[in-house]
């Protein structure tokens, strides 16, 4: 079955400190990937998704990521982060087609001033 | 569009209580989703729907749990007894094209 794996539970950041938080996956073939935040008391919401094309995703609030398919990854990345980034994020993985998401277990990032 | 509605937000009931958490998808979605989300281990699909009819629901823990969707516009995911453990946010999941999920605010369950 597959799986992914976050290796970091929490990670605290200084404003303006850069970001990068891990993901990998198991399954060998054709994949879709994304990244969700869950901010404090709210719901999953989408940040980013990698279907096919460019491996290096652009997503909202000026996060990114890029798809490394030799290494099974899909870290996510911000140069800045802000006090408003402290959220958990989920990196999630689905085969092709109409297939659930698989999640990983999550990052919890705190940022301080 | 007033996306996945789900109640209640918060319940808090003792041990053998009977829970019903109840999802409302975005009206034209054909899949509907139920996620458990624990601090120890994350968020895991319990039980998926296409049409309303069940696909997968080997992540429902045991038989103690149910779900149900009598309709396009409506499902119930029911624990019965509940238990601690049971203890979680809840989270329903509608899409029309997986996997483009769009997911409900959650329901905190919590159970003495």
């Amino acid at each position: 079955a597959q799986s992914v794996s976050q290796h970091n539970h929490h990670v605290i950041l200084s404003e303006a400190a850069s970001l990068e938080l891990g993901c990998n996956y198991s399954y060998g073939g054709t994949v879709n990937l994304f990244w969700y935040v869950q901010y404090p008391g709210q719901h999953l919401q989408l940040l980013l998704k990698y279907f096919s094309g460019d491996p290096l995703v652009k997503g909202i609030k000026g996060f990114e990521a890029e798809f490394i398919k030799s290494k099974f990854s899909f870290n996510l990345r911000k140069p800045s982060v802000q006090w408003s980034d402290t959220a958990e994020y989920f990196c999630a993985v689905s085969l092709s087609g109409n297939t659930p998401l698989v999640f990983g277990k999550g990052t919890r990032l705190s940022v301080i001033a | 569009d007033a996306g996945v509605i789900q109640s209640p937000r918060h319940e808090v009931t003792e041990m053998g209580q009977e829970v019903t958490l109840r999802c409302k998808p975005i009206s034209g979605h054909d899949y509907l989703f139920w996620y458990r989300q624990t601090m120890m281990r994350g968020l895991e699909l319990l039980i998926y729907f296409n049409n309303n009819v069940p696909i997968d629901d080997s992540g429902m823990p045991e038989d103690r749990f149910s779900a149900k969707m009598p309709n396009a516009s409506f499902s119930t995911l029911k624990i019965q007894p509940s238990e601690p453990r049971d203890s979680a946010v809840y989270f329903c999941a509608s899409s029309s094209s997986p996997p483009r999920v769009f997911f409900g605010e959650g329901s905190r369950l919590t159970v003495l």
